[in-house]
């Protein structure tokens, strides 16, 4: 399988689940990322990773918690969210740190509902 | 800072009438630009992209931009559209960091 899979497609949580997002990347890329997606309102990055190493935080509550075992995956685990958490989330990859030589390669995102 | 401004939040246009997409950044160098297409569900796609040299860039299906320094601006453009163009559309800049418009949501109407 080529390009960036995410998994679940779509996850309704409640405020006081667990729950995890998966992101895979077959394309041999050096840096992962989080964005989130809302309505209305310009993509955020989350968390950058680069060979596996977080790089980047930007302010994003405790209560997301970003994982990446190796460069080819990348995980969101998610605990005690609140619902304006609901939105997109999408992962991608690029081949170096910051996309701007080659550009983003996104994966078709979770939607998360929380409820 | 950088920023990316798409002015228009949503377009329409008739099949086979040609568009273009408003896109105004600030950077403090020479920019990093791109352009993706985001479909209903589904996840942002690099239409095209410039870095240097040609100021007309050619992307995938069938869309193209202008890079004008003078004006700030890369408009993305296509002579005819289809019915599947409808999708939303957003303009980046940057290199390490890249920083995405708000887009511009796109219908297209028989």
């Amino acid at each position: 399988e080529t390009g960036v899979t995410q998994t679940p497609r779509h996850l309704v949580m409640g405020m006081t689940n667990k729950k995890s997002l998966k992101c895979e990347q077959h394309l041999g890329h050096n840096a992962m990322y989080w964005y989130k997606q809302s309505a209305k309102k310009p993509l955020e990055l989350m968390f950058v990773y680069n060979f596996k190493e977080q790089t980047e935080n930007n302010s994003v509550p405790s209560r997301f918690s970003p994982e990446c075992p190796n460069s080819s995956h990348l995980f969101l685990h998610l605990h005690t969210l609140q619902p304006e958490d609901s939105a997109l989330y999408l992962c991608a990859s690029s081949q170096d740190r910051g996309g701007g030589t080659y550009g983003y390669t996104f994966g078709s995102g979770t939607r998360l509902t929380v409820v | 800072a950088q920023s990316v401004t798409q002015p228009d939040i949503h377009i329409t246009v008739s099949e086979g009438a040609s568009l273009e997409l408003r896109c105004n950044y600030s950077y403090g160098a020479t920019p990093y630009l791109f352009w993706y297409v985001q479909s209903p569900g589904q996840g942002l796609q690099l239409l095209l992209k410039y870095f240097s040299g040609d100021t007309l860039v050619q992307g995938i299906k069938g869309f193209e931009a202008e890079f004008k320094r003078s004006q700030s601006s890369f408009n993305l453009r296509k002579p005819s559209v289809h019915w599947s163009d409808a999708a939303e559309y957003f303009c980046a800049v940057g290199y390490q960091k890249v920083t995405f418009g708000t887009g511009t949501k796109l219908q297209v109407i028989p």
